[in-house]
Parts: C-alpha cells; sequence; structure tokens
C-alpha cells in the first residue's frame, strides 16, 4: 500500500516564525510531489510542486525533497495568521495519480 | 483559470434516498476525480474518470456509481444514502495525468439523516 505520511499536528507558531511541514512518502517510484493549503470549511487549493531533488522557492513558501530519504517538506517564512489551515502533501504514484496525506494542521499565532 | 463547479454547498438527505452529486469543468480536461474527506482519514479516491464514459473504481467504491455521458460533467451516485456516507466530497479534475496537481471543486459536504 502507497502511502504518504503526515504528522496531523496542529503545529503552532508565532506570527513572523518559520513553520516547516514535514511530509513522508513509501514509494520510491514517486517523481512528483505537490503541496496543497485548506482552510476550514473549503476544498484544497495547490500552492507549490515540486519534482527534483532539493529546493523550490516561491515567496514565503519552499517545497524542499529529498528523494533518498523519501521525504518532502514545505516551509512557510514569516507565517502569518492567515497562513493557519490544514496542507495537505501528496505524491504521484506510478500511475500518475495522486495520493494524500491526511493533512497537518497549522495554526498561527498573532 | 480552471473552473470546477460542485452544483451543491450544502444537502442533507434521508436515509435510502438515491443521492445524485454533480461536478462539471469547464477546461476539457480528460481526467475527473471523486473524493472523499473525512477527519483522520483525509482524502479518498472513490472513483476515477479518464474519459467519457470510461472509469476506474478508487480505494472506496463500495456503496457508489459513477456516470460520464459528457467530457465536461462526472456525477456522483449514492444508489442507497446510508449515514456512513456522511462527510464532504470532492470532485478533482486535471487535463493529463501526470501534468501537475489537480483542481478540486469546493466540495459538497452530504449530511444522510
Amino acid at each position: 500500500q502507497k502511502e504518504v505520511e503526515q504528522n496531523s499536528g496542529p503545529l503552532s507558531v508565532p506570527e513572523g516564525a518559520i513553520a516547516s511541514l514535514n511530509c513522508t512518502y513509501s514509494d520510491r517510484g514517486s517523481q512528483s510531489f505537490f503541496w496543497y493549503r485548506q482552510y476550514s470549511g473549503k476544498s484544497p487549493e495547490l500552492i507549490m510542486s515540486i519534482y527534483s531533488n532539493g529546493d523550490k522557492e516561491d515567496g514565503r513558501f519552499t517545497a524542499q525533497l529529498n528523494k533518498a530519504s523519501q521525504y518532502v517538506s514545505l516551509l512557510i517564512r514569516d507565517s502569518q495568521p492567515s497562513d493557519s489551515a490544514t496542507y495537505l502533501c501528496a505524491g504521484m504514484d506510478s500511475s500518475y495519480k495522486l495520493i494524500f496525506g491526511s493533512g497537518t494542521r497549522l495554526l498561527v499565532r498573532p | 483559470d480552471v473552473k470546477v463547479t460542485q452544483s451543491s454547498r450544502y444537502l442533507v438527505k434521508r436515509t435510502g434516498e438515491k443521492v445524485f452529486l454533480e461536478c462539471v469543468q469547464d477546461m476539457d480536461h480528460e481526467n475527473m476525480f471523486w473524493y472523499r474527506q473525512d477527519p483522520g482519514l483525509g482524502l479518498r479516491l472513490i472513483y476515477f474518470s479518464y474519459d467519457v464514459k470510461m472509469k476506474e473504481k478508487g480505494d472506496i467504491p463500495e456503496g457508489y456509481s459513477v456516470s460520464r455521458e459528457k467530457k465536461e460533467r462526472f456525477s456522483l451516485i449514492l444508489e442507497s444514502a446510508s449515514t456512513n456516507q456522511t462527510s464532504m466530497y470532492l470532485c478533482a479534475s486535471i487535463m493529463e495525468l501526470g501534468l501537475g496537481g489537480y483542481t478540486f471543486g469546493s466540495g459538497t459536504r452530504l449530511t444522510v439523516v
């Protein structure tokens, strides 16, 4: 069974801090990974994708991928209360479909 | 931007009713999905369609069926609704598998009483 694992949280950080969200996956064949943000009662919104080892930056967000360790992370710099949400990690399996983790809830304290 | 529209945000149905959840996308996407999302269980794939009239079972198809008569529309059918089908239902689409992440609709929160 291919799995994507996330700590459910909540991860609580003060406003202005760096929030670090982590994800591990079991399928060594997974090549592409995605981070979604989901506000309470809303649907997931794609915020980052990463396809190769290393870091990818987009504004305050940095996605990191380490295929050897089967580890993906999302860093949010200068966290804002509006970043409070659940963050879903997804990996692409060998049939090109996404396998989703159950999400980590992030709380940014003003 | 791709728009994926789910016809109802909230729905309350009685046990035993036949329930239709509708999803329409406006970008000619080949692939459409139905998920349900429950606390602690994450997103679970119910059914997937890769073309008109083509479908594939996901991880939890029991109690559900789907219909895709037109490319833009993917319907999820609960043949006889039960209380354990109370959940958030999410539709998603993508043009071609392997080319990025999915776009999700706004979701339908279904309560079966």
